[in-house]
């Protein structure tokens, strides 16, 4: 059974780089034919999918945040990552990362870990 | 980008009913939609994929139809866990995007 848990930071400034990590269990980010995603979801609001990288490391990104997001691989501790540059009050939400079929749909996501920008 | 709207936003219901969530797409999505269900402090959980094919594990109640643009889930039976808010996705290209949700209350 697959399993996926985020870290990183709860709280930030304005400004500053979000980076959180996932952490894999139950399977490798670097082998079969998955891709590993973030998305993220403001309190009350929809879900807005960030970005994805295969497990070869070849990415896709959300145009609305392609310049501010890097998705990466680490496959030495079986982890994959997302760095969120110049974050305002408006990246505020609830990060999950998952697993992503290659046919699209999202079969297994981590817990989630809330983030707030505030100054 | 592809615009998923749902209807109702919400829906009161009690256990038994059938309860039917229905979701539109700006354009056609050749089946690649998706459906979950999300209760509160909780990741969301894939029910459906493909528009009608049911995921491993989900109960039989659940099912997905539709084609093109418009899409439905049903719930046969509401079940007391059933009460939770249900959001479709869709696939067909990039960015991948999630409808607005529906919210299954008790009535």
């Amino acid at each position: 059974q697959v399993q996926l848990q985020e870290s990183g930071p709860g709280l930030m400034k304005p400004s500053q780089t979000l980076s959180l990590t996932c952490t894999v269990s139950g399977g490798s980010v670097s082998s079969g034919n998955y891709y590993w995603s973030w998305i993220r979801q403001p309190a009350g609001k929809r879900l807005e999918w960030i970005g994805r990288s295969y497990t070869s490391g070849s990415t896709d990104y959300n145009p609305s945040l392609k310049s501010r997001v890097t998705i990466s691989l680490e496959t030495s501790k079986n982890q994959f990552s997302l760095k969120l540059n110049s974050v305002t009050a408006a990246d505020t939400a609830v990060y999950y990362c998952a697993r992503e079929t290659n046919y699209g749909h999202i079969a297994y996501w981590g817990q989630g870990t809330r983030v707030t920008v505030s100054s | 980008d592809i615009q998923m709207t749902q209807s109702p936003s919400s829906v009161s219901a009690s256990v038994g009913d059938r309860v039917t969530i229905t979701c539109r797409a700006s354009q056609g999505l050749n089946s690649r939609l998706a459906w979950y269900q999300q209760k509160p402090g909780k990741a969301p959980k894939v029910l459906i994929y493909g528009a009608s094919s049911l995921q491993s594990g989900v109960p039989s109640r659940f099912s997905g139809s539709g084609s093109g643009t418009d899409f439905t889930l049903t719930i046969s039976s509401l079940q007391p866990e059933d009460f939770a808010t249900y959001y479709c996705q869709q696939s067909d290209s990039f960015p991948l995007t999630f409808g607005g949700g529906t919210k299954v209350d008790v009535k």
